[in-house]
């Protein structure tokens, strides 16, 4: 079973509109740990949060703000006033606390118009 | 500085060949991963190590072997069996439950 979902595929925004990319996850476990990473073009992955399971505080960083909500099993990320440098692929992660395993999302790709 | 360097960055084997993907960290790290990115599509793990000398499987290891000689390598060998091995390969390393860093990754094509 896939034990992260993004179910957007690909986005396509105006450069300084919003969007918020969605991410479900599937965990029996009680503690476990969210992340969201960034693939640009080069192709590196670039970690941009961590989340565990007990602080359900949503974050902001900058123009970027995560929305984590154990209710719906959702970890959304949304950039406010998008730039054509937040093109990329953007992807969800889920790591339990038993085992080393991350288990990544399918990716959704963004491209910011200019 | 601290990272995670894989070389090359590209390469190209001919059908038949094996050939090693080299994976280096200076993080201290306990763990390391590879995984396998194909166009458009995910990550899609290929080996795992938690400690020297141990490994594990991940969901698409036939064709791929690993060893993990030293805390800081963990090469991969993309064997003859492997029957579509062109792909984007990345290599990561973490601490326990903490966030995984990736290499700049290696594009291998076969010939």
């Amino acid at each position: 079973a896939q034990k992260v979902t993004q179910a957007q595929t690909e986005i396509s925004v105006v450069e300084k509109e919003d969007v918020t990319l969605d991410c479900v996850y599937e965990t029996r476990d009680t503690t476990y740990y969210l992340f969201w990473y960034k693939q640009p073009p080069s192709g590196e992955l670039v970690f941009l949060i961590r989340r565990n399971s007990f602080d359900e505080q949503n974050e902001i960083s900058g123009r970027y703000s995560w929305n984590f909500q154990k209710s719906t099993s959702s970890f959304n990320f949304t950039i406010t006033a998008s730039q054509v440098v937040d093109s990329a692929v953007y992807f969800c992660a889920l790591s339990e606390a038993f085992g080393n395993q991350f288990y990544f999302g399918t990716g959704t790709s963004l491209t910011v118009i200019p | 500085d601290g990272g995670i360097t894989q070389s090359p960055k590209y390469l190209f084997r001919k059908e038949g060949q094996n050939v090693t993907l080299s994976c280096e960290q200076n993080l201290n790290h306990d763990a390391m991963y590879w995984y396998r990115q194909d166009p458009g599509q995910g990550l899609r793990l290929i080996y795992y190590s938690q400690i020297v000398n141990d490994f594990q499987k991940g969901d698409i290891a036939e064709g791929y072997s690993v060893s993990r000689e030293k805390k800081e390598s963990f090469p991969l060998t993309v064997t003859s069996a492997q029957k579509n091995p062109t792909a984007f390969y990345l290599c990561a390393s973490a601490l326990s439950y903490n966030e995984q860093f990736f290499g700049p990754g290696t594009r291998l094509t076969v010939l």
